[in-house]
């Protein structure tokens, strides 16, 4: 079974609907992020959450917010969705010490 | 602020050629690490190698090779004798003081048979 599981592998939505995408990991590492690939842009930081009582904004929080339900799950979601949301989603974990990060293997998402 | 340039946007080469990624990148802090990833057509992303700012020993790894310079902030990936599967996007990453990552726009590298 892979270490970072995300759900849905791929969601179509309409503007103005609220939707979730949820992160699930079994490494116990305490750190765990979201991001958003956009061609030509790379990888951008939207939070990132190191322990349940911790959560961070990123370089592109606006739009976006997150829950941390416990150590293994991170949500990201997406409260009034505009199609410039349009775009490929990884969650990501990482142990301490600035450990490398293992990613999810992707959500796109469609905002129509 | 933290930011990595890999200023290759695509690049495209015949089946056994190397090629040379590169990778530069800008931040304050003293302590660092930098990370390759690639992300074959299937789109996931697998971790290739991370390197700290303390270690500029260059790394070997089969036909994959790093070359870490600190004096020209370049972080550079070379593949030896390419092969098609070689083919995806790779990403540069730059992790810092503030513990976020920073990727690089990516470069698509093309091998053809």
């Amino acid at each position: 079974d892979a270490d970072v599981t995300q759900t849905p592998r791929n969601r179509i939505t309409k503007t103005g609907k609220r939707i979730m995408l949820e992160c699930s990991q079994t490494k116990g590492h305490d750190r765990m992020y979201w991001y958003r690939q956009d061609p030509g842009l790379g990888l951008r930081l939207i939070y990132y959450s190191f322990d349940v009582k911790d959560i961070n904004k990123g370089e592109i929080s606006d739009g976006y917010s997150v829950s941390r339900q416990a150590q293994a799950k991170f949500s990201l979601s997406l409260e009034s969705a505009i199609p410039n949301q349009t775009a490929l989603y990884f969650c990501a974990t990482s142990g301490p010490k600035q450990e490398t990060q293992y990613f999810g293997p992707g959500t796109r998402l469609l905002v129509l | 602020a933290q930011k990595v340039t890999q200023a290759q946007t695509e690049i495209s080469v015949v089946e056994k050629e190397d090629v040379t990624l590169d990778c530069v990148y800008e931040t304050r802090d003293t302590t660092y690490y930098l990370f390759w990833y690639k992300q074959p057509p299937s789109g996931e992303l697998v971790f290739l190698i991370r390197r700290n700012s303390f270690d500029e020993q260059n790394e070997i790894s089969g036909r994959y090779s790093w070359n870490f310079q600190k004096s020209t902030s370049s972080f550079n990936f070379t593949i030896t004798a390419s092969q098609v599967v070689d083919s995806a996007v790779y990403f540069c990453a730059l992790s810092g003081r503030d513990l976020d990552m920073r990727f690089g726009a990516g470069t698509r590298l093309t091998v053809k048979p």
